[in-house]
């Protein structure tokens, strides 16, 4: 099975500061397809997941522009450029690339100061 | 409008069974897949298995022997049963639609449904 690594664990940040979450695959996720199926989801506090980008980089359709998704073979990073109040949660990357089983990663926490 | 909501008993004992259903509105499933994702209190989320819009399945290795998914398309409903429940499977139990074309991710999730494996 893809074991993904997410670095850290813990982030602490203060608003407007921009931040990166990196996620680590213990295989390439190129499809021989050429596509590279490797997704972020944000987890709000008692809530579902919910979808940010999809193939390393394309925004889910209402996801603010302040996300960014880039990578390409095992190391993938999701930054976000002026953080606001409303993106603290738990962030997990998760490949589509080898499945099954499709895999997520251990997660990050977002904490503002 | 594209909703997932998922139902079940809150409470199960151990070793018993636990049946699951996922009620869909706004698709097909005939035309989308659809997962089943659980998360333990505090830790994160881990797939269990999926059903295709033809109607195949494929679950993780690690509870296959265990878990069935099926579905009943003029219901619009998935289900989910997983046996010999231990306290480990407590959690919470998501189901998730996969969007088509190829894109393969998820883009709308139920509510979640907790469940608590405890005598």
């Amino acid at each position: 099975d893809v074991v993904l690594t997410q670095t850290p664990p813990t982030l602490l940040a203060t608003i407007g500061q921009s931040v990166s979450i990196s996620c680590r695959s213990s295989q390439s996720l190129l499809h021989s397809n050429g596509n590279t199926y490797l997704n972020w989801l944000l987890q709000r506090t008692g809530q579902s997941p919910q979808p940010l980008i999809y193939l390393v980089s394309k925004l889910e359709s209402g996801v603010p522009n302040r996300f960014s998704g880039s990578g390409s073979g095992t190391d993938f990073t999701l930054k976000i450029s002026g953080v606001e109040a409303e993106d603290l949660g738990v962030y997990y990357c998760m490949q589509f690339t080898h499945y099954p089983p499709l895999t997520f990663g251990s997660g990050t926490k977002l904490e503002i100061k | 409008q594209v909703q997932l909501k998922e139902s079940g008993p809150g409470l199960v004992q151990p070793s018993q069974t636990l049946s699951l259903t996922c009620t869909v509105s706004g698709f097909s499933l005939t035309s989308y897949d659809v997962h089943w994702v659980r998360q333990p209190p505090g830790k994160g989320l881990e797939w269990m298995g999926g059903i295709w819009g033809d109607g195949s399945t494929a679950y993780n290795s690690a509870l296959k022997s265990r878990l069935s998914i099926s579905r009943d398309t003029s219901k619009s409903q998935v289900f989910l049963k997983m046996n010999s429940l231990q306290t480990e499977d407590t959690a919470i139990y998501f189901c998730t639609r996969e969007t088509t074309e190829g894109i393969h991710y998820f883009d709308y999730w139920g509510q979640g449904v907790m469940v608590t494996v405890s005598s």
